[in-house]
């Protein structure tokens, strides 16, 4: 059981928003920044979103990031099929004094 | 270009030590934070620990702490993971990814990998 918690799944059609939510503590994501990695099937992780809402160089405008208190979200707003894949949260835990992911949520494209 | 190039996939037994390398090129290795990820069949991405190939300051988690060895060779921009003593539960593939000087603890490049399958 992670201590960032993702739900494992979502699904939308294409063109559809999905939101991915990631929920942690004060020592976490109260604390310190959240990035969210996308990750295709069968590939190496990729950075999607880093410092709770920034995109990389390249990153299609349709993702979004955010962070309210012990939260954080993800949002994909006119989903494409080449969106299937997995994505994870990801921040520093000050207590653990180590990097956190979360568990990962699917998203499916119907 | 900006890449890790991680090395090719092994397959060991039991008991039996590997290190397996994440050599950077493009970019002033010695200058950023590698960290290590590994990702079991199936399941999720966990952070195994980072160093500093510059001074090889080494961090690791808790997690991770006594059972693997991470170190660097900023001469030949290349950073190492290792065990001694391999066991089943170590079938999984393990990333190197750089840190992001913009965003702390960012992973702004990853390797592709390296499968590491350990069966008798």
């Amino acid at each position: 059981q992670s201590v960032l918690i993702q739900p494992p799944s979502t699904s939308g059609t294409p063109g559809q928003r999905v939101a991915i939510s990631c929920s942690g503590s004060n020592s976490n994501i109260g604390t310190n920044t959240v990035h969210w990695y996308q990750q295709l099937p069968g590939t190496a992780p990729k950075l999607l979103i880093y410092s709770n809402d920034q995109r990389p160089s390249g990153v299609p405008d349709r993702f979004s990031g955010s962070k309210s208190g012990t939260s954080a979200s993800l949002a994909i707003s006119a989903l494409q099929s080449e969106d299937e894949a997995d994505y994870y949260c990801s921040t520093w835990d000050d207590n653990l004094n180590g990097l956190l992911f979360g568990g990962g949520t699917k998203v499916t494209v119907l | 270009e900006i890449q890790l190039v991680q090395s090719g996939a092994e397959v060991k037994k039991p008991g039996e030590s590997l290190k397996i390398s994440c050599s950077g090129s493009g970019y002033k290795f010695f200058a950023y934070w590698i960290g290590w990820v590994r990702q079991m069949p199936g399941k999720g991405l966990e952070w195994m620990g980072i160093i500093y190939p510059q001074d090889s300051d080494t961090r690791y988690s808790p997690s991770f702490q006594g059972q693997v060895t991470i170190s660097a060779d900023k001469s030949i921009n290349t950073a190492y993971l290792e065990w001694s003593n391999l066991r089943a539960s170590d079938t999984a593939i393990y990333y190197c990814a750089r840190q992001s000087i913009i965003s702390a603890n960012a992973f702004d490049i990853w390797g592709r990998g390296t499968v590491v399958t350990v069966s008798s």
